[in-house]
């Protein structure tokens, strides 16, 4: 079953401070892998994207890692800022249908506090 | 990135109303949109996929004569919940894609639905 697991569901950070948000996927086959920044009652936006052959990819203070033989990929935020409270959704794509189809993560809720 | 709008942003009717929801691609002509649906502190699930001129393709479980989906133009792609009850109350997102941008999905910014 394609699935996308998320951890942990919420983290409370100070601002300033670092965090690694995880996930760990099974998804076959892997098309390619990207990280969501959703802020309250927005719409998704990208932060990073990877594909398979793709070890890490970086966006400002975002650091995104992939290891396609775990089947697992992190997000790094650095030098947090209070701006960077959202939910957090790793999402990973496959080829179906002539169309990609992405399988969402539940999400990480990260509220940095001042 | 490329931008696609919503609108309303929010809406609120009456139990047993329709209403509509629009999803544009501002800037590309996107052959695939897709609609989401998100309730509160989940992800968002995938309700149906559209392509311009033919019928869209509902996931499992989302009922088709309920969530009228209209893919008339590359650019337009409506949403109308009919007959709409409390329990449609929910975020809903809307996403568009075409080859020339390597079927990227580019978001919108949802619509709150609160149906009363």
């Amino acid at each position: 079953k394609n699935q996308v697991e998320q951890s942990p569901q919420s983290l409370i950070i100070l601002e300033g401070k670092n965090c690694t948000l995880q996930c760990n996927y099974t998804v076959s086959p892997f098309s390619n892998l990207r990280w969501y920044k959703q802020d309250t009652g927005r719409g998704p936006v990208s932060l990073t994207i990877m594909t398979f052959s793709e070890n890490t990819k970086s966006n400002g203070r975002y650091t995104a890692t992939l290891d396609a033989d775990t089947k697992q990929s992190s997000l790094h935020i650095t030098a947090s800022q209070l701006s960077d409270s959202a939910s957090y959704i790793c999402v990973v794509s496959l080829w179906m249908d002539s169309s990609y189809k992405l399988i969402f993560g539940s999400g990480t809720r990260l509220l940095v506090r001042p | 990135g490329a931008v696609v709008s919503q609108h309303p942003s929010w809406v609120i009717c009456k139990s047993g109303t329709s209403v509509k929801i629009e999803c544009r691609s501002l800037d590309f002509q996107a052959t695939t949109m897709f609609w989401y649906r998100q309730f509160p502190k989940q992800s968002l699930m995938l309700m149906a996929t559209s392509n311009e001129g033919s019928k869209a393709t509902y996931e499992q479980g989302v009922e088709k004569d309920k969530f009228l989906i209209n893919h008339a133009s590359l650019t337009l792609s409506t949403l109308t919940v009919t007959s709409a009850h409390p329990e449609d109350s929910s975020f809903y997102i809307c996403s568009a894609s075409s080859r020339q941008r390597d079927y990227e999905q580019y978001f919108g910014p949802g619509t709150r639905l609160t149906v009363t």
